[in-house]
């Protein structure tokens, strides 16, 4: 069956960089994009980027062009999500989902939590 | 970008009985592209509804989606216990992709 397995969780201070990962399984890894939302806690969930894993094309959202860089390794089959310059309000849940392209993201990983403390 | 109100905030109701939640669009979802997820705490979402009306694989048929344009239903016909939860939509049919901001349905 898919399965999405992410990183886990991550304590970072301010400033610094946080890489996720998100290992699939059960599929085509090349066959899908692989999507990064995240859920800051009491608000709702915001798309933050995607991977095309087959041939590494990547969108951000321009809320974080300037600090998330969305890469993937195909003979892990694992995608990954940096987000850099960290600050309190990068606090949140980290998800990966795969869907094809204009269809509905049907599978997801369980969350990463990123707390950002000094 | 397209906002998505999802009403109620939260819904209390009692195992056996019917729920209908409800998302708004500020502007027409392209090609109904408009999908319905379950998230329990700790869990991965879980792809219930996809294109307004579509059940995902090995959904129950107790749920169920319906709408077009701007307004947009999921509707589950008796909840079992497992059904307590958070549900959220999500419009894929223009980009940025966008989520609403969830129904609680919780236990009377």
């Amino acid at each position: 069956q898919v399965q999405l397995v992410q990183s886990g969780a991550e304590v970072k201070k301010p400033g610094a960089s946080v890489k996720v990962s998100c290992k699939a399984s059960g599929y085509t890894f090349t066959g899908y994009r692989m999507y990064w939302v995240r859920q800051v806690p009491g608000q709702r969930l915001e798309w933050m980027g995607w991977i095309a894993a087959g041939n590494g094309d990547t969108r951000y959202s321009q809320k974080f062009q300037d600090r998330v860089t969305i890469t993937r390794d195909t003979s892990a089959t694992t995608g990954y999500m940096e987000l850099s310059s960290l600050r309190s309000e990068d606090t949140a849940v980290y998800f990966c989902a795969r869907a094809l392209s204009g269809r509905a993201c049907d599978s997801w990983g369980h969350g990463t939590p990123v707390i950002v403390s000094s | 970008e397209i906002v998505l109100t999802q009403s109620p905030a939260t819904l209390s109701l009692s195992p056996g009985e019917r729920a209908t939640l409800s998302c708004g669009a500020s502007q027409s979802v392209g090609s109904n592209s408009l999908a319905w997820y379950q998230h329990r705490p700790g869990l991965a979402p879980r792809l219930l509804i996809y294109d307004a009306s579509s059940r995902a694989t090995g959904i129950p048929d107790r749920f169920s989606g319906s709408g077009s344009g701007t307004d947009f239903t999921l509707t589950i016909s008796r909840l079992e216990p497992e059904d307590f939860a958070v549900y959220f939509c999500h419009q894929y049919g223009s980009a940025p992709r966008t989520f609403g901001g969830g129904t609680k349905v919780e236990i009377k």
